[in-house]
């Protein structure tokens, strides 16, 4: 089965500054679609970026954007000129070519003003 | 506002009482899932539907467990006898048969059990 691992619960950054958010999955398929949500508090889930597998260039959207490395089955989320409204739980997510879709434990991000 | 609506946002009721939950996905979306997201976790899959068929059931949905998709538009989520364990955030999201098959999360019902 797919597991999806975030090994940082707790990041933090400094407003207008730059963090990385790493992911990691464990797969044997080849065509899959990775994800970065974002749950800010008491607010739902919103999608962030997305990524096809079958794609090498990188996603980017705005000030998002990602590192698809699928050899080593890793997929960090790059956010840049961190602002306040980008405080919240990140998810990373993977979802199978039959719709199995798995989420990993979160990494919750503070900006520091 | 078009976006996944759920109904009760809220819900407290008591060890072994039957509780009933409501998710509206948008509307052109065929595609209807429900996830359980206890604090601090990620959302687990529960149950997924294409139109009104229910084509996956994760084993966390045990039989006390069911949801429905009648018509292919609403869903309901029922739990029968709930236990404490049952206290989490359930979410439905939605998503079309777009390329990516992006799913779209409503607000969450939150239950909590006593």
């Amino acid at each position: 089965a797919q597991t999806v691992t975030q090994s940082q619960p707790e990041m933090s950054v400094q407003e207008a500054e730059t963090v990385t958010l790493s992911c990691t999955y464990d797969t044997s398929e080849s065509d899959y679609y990775l994800f970065w949500y974002k749950q800010p508090p008491s607010r739902q889930m919103i999608l962030v970026i997305r990524q096809e597998a079958y794609k090498q260039q990188n996603a980017t959207e705005n000030r998002f954007s990602v590192n698809f490395q699928k050899a080593a089955k890793s997929f960090s989320l790059k956010i840049s000129d961190s602002q306040l409204g980008d405080a919240a739980m990140y998810f990373c997510a993977y979802r199978s070519a039959n719709n199995d879709m798995r989420f990993g434990a979160g990494t919750r991000l503070t900006v520091k003003p | 506002d078009t976006g996944v609506s759920q109904d009760p946002r809220h819900k407290i009721t008591k060890r072994g009482q039957n509780v009933t939950f409501r998710c509206d996905p948008i509307s052109e979306h065929n595609r209807l899932y429900w996830y359980r997201q206890t604090l601090g976790q990620g959302p687990e899959f529960l149950t997924y539907f294409q139109n009104e068929a229910q084509l996956e059931k994760s084993r966390l949905l045990s039989d006390r467990f069911s949801a429905e998709r009648p018509k292919g538009s609403f869903s309901t989520l029922e739990i029968q006898r709930t236990e404490q364990g049952d206290s989490a955030m359930y979410l439905c999201a939605s998503s079309s048969r777009g390329v990516s098959y992006e799913q779209y999360f409503g607000p969450g019902t939150r239950l909590t059990v006593t």
